[in-house]
């Protein structure tokens, strides 16, 4: 079975940082794009962050540029998403997605369950 | 960026009814459309990608059309399941950006 768990994730005062993990299993990690979605209290879906599959190509939502970095490490199945100078606007539930492309499109399938970042005095 | 913009952005809907859900995109984006669905305190999956396949596992009252900027993700005959908040997504080009969703909730 397919599976993302994300960890990580807690209340920090805003300037802060964080550091969030998501291990794979169930398929080759290192043969996938990998995401960071985030999901705002009550609101919609937004895209942080993708990386590809040896790292070579990583792109960023404008928001996060030169705060967030985005890292992998293929021998452990693992994703990262290390979260520096956070803001209140950055509250939110940090979702670990794969990358699947497939008929010449690509989408986000499957997530994991996601961890809560609250950022908050 | 491409905006996404669906409609509308809830609906009251019966069992058994015919639901239509609407995404335009702010460009053309051919058919890198992508459907998925939420269910309260639960993660996004995915139910319909390149505007019109169904997703393995997704059952077939859901169907998606559309090309271009307009799309459509209907459901046929709603079941009780279904009661989620729907998301568009376009893959045209980076960065991938999603509809502000359509929460359908029971009449």
């Amino acid at each position: 079975e397919v599976q993302l768990v994300e960890s990580g994730g807690g209340l920090v005062q805003p300037g802060g940082s964080l550091r969030l993990s998501c291990a794979a299993s169930g398929f080759t990690f290192s043969s996938y794009w990998m995401s960071w979605v985030r999901q705002a209290p009550g609101k919609g879906l937004e895209w942080v962050a993708s990386i590809k599959q040896d790292g070579s190509e990583i792109y960023y939502v404008d928001s996060v540029k030169g705060r967030f970095t985005i890292s992998r490490d293929n021998a452990k199945n693992s994703l990262f998403l290390q979260m520096n100078s956070l803001r209140a606007e950055d509250t939110a539930l940090y979702y670990c997605a794969r990358i699947y492309y497939g008929s010449g499109v690509s989408r986000f399938d499957p997530w994991g369950q996601g961890t809560l970042v609250t950022v908050s005095s | 960026d491409i905006q996404m913009t669906q409609s509308p952005s809830s609906l009251s809907a019966s069992v058994g009814d015919r639901v239509t859900i609407t995404c335009r995109a702010s460009q053309s984006i051919s058919n890198y459309l992508n459907w998925y669905q939420q269910k309260p305190g639960k993660a996004p999956k995915l139910l319909i990608y390149a505007a019109s396949t169904l997703q393995s596992g997704v059952p077939s009252r859901f169907s998606g059309s559309g090309s271009g900027t307009d799309f459509t993700l209907t459901i046929s005959s709603l079941q009780p399941e279904d009661f989620a908040t729907y998301y568009c997504q376009e893959s045209y080009s980076p960065p991938p950006t999603f509809g502000g969703g359509t929460k359908v909730e029971i009449k």
